[in-house]
């Protein structure tokens, strides 16, 4: 079985903080997401990699950076953290689908909160 | 990528048929059809995926209509664990290896 692991469940930091969110996934996948979950907006994707130091950003990369240095590591990098950040965020990994599959596999979540 | 409808909520009696629909009327010959769901506090886990035939696997069935503007996801003998936020998720080749999940039906399974 697939499976992504992020460095930590629930995480609190305040505002100004420099956050480090980990993700690993042990499949070999080339591709790698961070997406962050808030009530009612459903997940909105922040930033995507599909090979080691390639990023692209997704629908909301302000205020977030990434580092992909090793293929099976994605780091979301928050640089100055601020409350409006506090959110649940998920990493998912995924082989590169050319048609059909391509299905991504999920972490279990970080629950950020910027106090 | 082609916009989907699902309903906000639905129930369903444990032991029976849940069948969740979904409305992507404006879904172009290249997109397939993915099915997503997120137990409460778990990441979203993957379902199923078709283009344009029905399909089965262990967890559930995928019916898409022949002019592929809706489809239904069919959990055969719905368990408790079965309570889930459902995704349907329409994505084009074209867009890559992105996903783009909307709200879901948050599907609730009743002793």
């Amino acid at each position: 079985d697939v499976k992504v692991t992020q460095s930590s469940r629930y995480l609190v930091k305040r505002t100004g903080e420099k956050v480090f969110l980990e993700c690993v996934q042990d499949m070999d996948h080339e591709n790698m997401f961070w997406y962050r979950q808030d009530p009612g907006l459903g997940l909105r994707l922040i930033y995507f990699s599909y090979d080691v130091k390639m990023k692209e950003k997704g629908d909301i990369p302000e205020g977030y950076s990434v580092s992909r240095e090793k293929k099976e590591r994605f780091s979301l990098i928050l640089e100055s953290a601020s409350t409006n950040q506090t959110s649940m965020y998920l990493c998912a990994s995924s082989l590169i689908a050319v048609l059909g599959g391509g299905e991504q596999y999920f972490g279990p979540g970080t629950r950020l909160t910027v106090t | 990528d082609a916009k989907t409808t699902q309903p906000p909520s639905m129930d369903c009696a444990e032991g029976r048929a849940a069948n969740l629909p979904c409305n992507h009327s404006t879904i172009s010959g290249n997109e397939y059809v993915y099915w997503y769901r997120q137990i409460h506090s778990q990441g979203p886990q993957y379902i199923i995926h078709g283009l344009k035939n029905n399909e089965t696997n262990e967890m559930a069935s995928l019916i898409i209509t022949e002019d592929r503007k809706s489809s239904t996801l069919i959990l055969p003998h719905a368990t408790l664990r079965d309570t889930a936020v459902y995704y349907c998720i329409v994505r084009s080749v074209n867009t890559g290896n992105q996903f783009y999940f909307g709200t879901g039906t948050s599907l609730t399974v009743i002793p």
